[in-house]
């Protein structure tokens, strides 16, 4: 049974590191059929996917245009997880921020971790 | 970027009773890259539909998914306490790689 655990800081200062680590049990995050994405809920934005990574006999990132010059995912193969970090972040980025397995869709989500964006 | 439009915003009915709910992309896609999901209030969103017309696994046969090119369905056939939630379709495509969400149906008791 796949469970995922968000971890983070709940409040972040602007123009400061947003950071989040979820850890994957149940499965790997080198599986070489699974994709391990980011994704975040506001009532202003709705629900938006942030981006992934995944294994396919190398690392691969894929990111939205909307964060792209913004974000980092990494794997860590020796904890069995992943990490989100959104650099310069303003009260815009103020969301539940999901981690999720999934593809095409999300089969397996996190609890969810509200970050809020606040000096 | 695809778009997804869902209606309506909001549907009022009563247990027992049958939910058609819309989603409607800006431009035709593949039935392959379409899902619904489930959304209770302080959960994460669950996956109720894949590829526009798959049950996922768990997911009880009242819940159904159809359509094709712009127009997708989800239809709850009778409607059980627990089916009251917000609902969301999604869409991918890749290259580039874009995960994209409608604005939800909430199914709310009459």
């Amino acid at each position: 049974q796949v469970q995922l655990q968000q971890s983070g800081p709940g409040l972040v200062k602007p123009s400061q590191t947003l950071s989040l680590t979820c850890a994957i049990s149940g499965d790997s995050v080198s599986s070489n059929t699974a994709a391990w994405n980011w994704i975040r809920q506001s009532p202003s934005r709705g629900l938006e996917w942030l981006g992934r990574t995944f294994y396919r006999s190398r690392w691969y990132n894929e990111y939205a245009e909307s964060v792209k010059s913004r974000i980092t995912i990494n794997p860590d193969t020796s904890k069995n997880h992943f990490s989100l970090q959104l650099n310069s972040v303003t009260p815009e980025d103020t969301a539940v921020y999901y981690c999720a397995r999934g593809g095409g869709n999300f089969d397996h989500w996190g609890l969810g971790s509200l970050v809020t964006v606040s000096s | 970027e695809i778009v997804l439009t869902q209606s309506p915003g909001t549907l009022s009915l009563s247990p027992g009773e049958r939910a058609t709910l819309s989603c409607r992309a800006s431009q035709s896609v593949r039935s392959t890259y379409i899902a619904w999901y489930q959304q209770k209030p302080g959960q994460a969103p669950r996956i109720v539909v894949s590829g526009a017309s798959n049950r996922a696994t768990g997911i009880p046969d009242r819940f159904s998914g159809s359509g094709s090119g712009t127009d997708f369905t989800l239809t709850i056939s009778r409607l059980e306490p627990e089916d009251f939630a917000v609902y969301y379709c999604q869409h991918h495509e890749n290259p580039p790689p874009s995960w994209t969400f409608g604005q939800g149906t909430k199914v709310d008791i009459k």
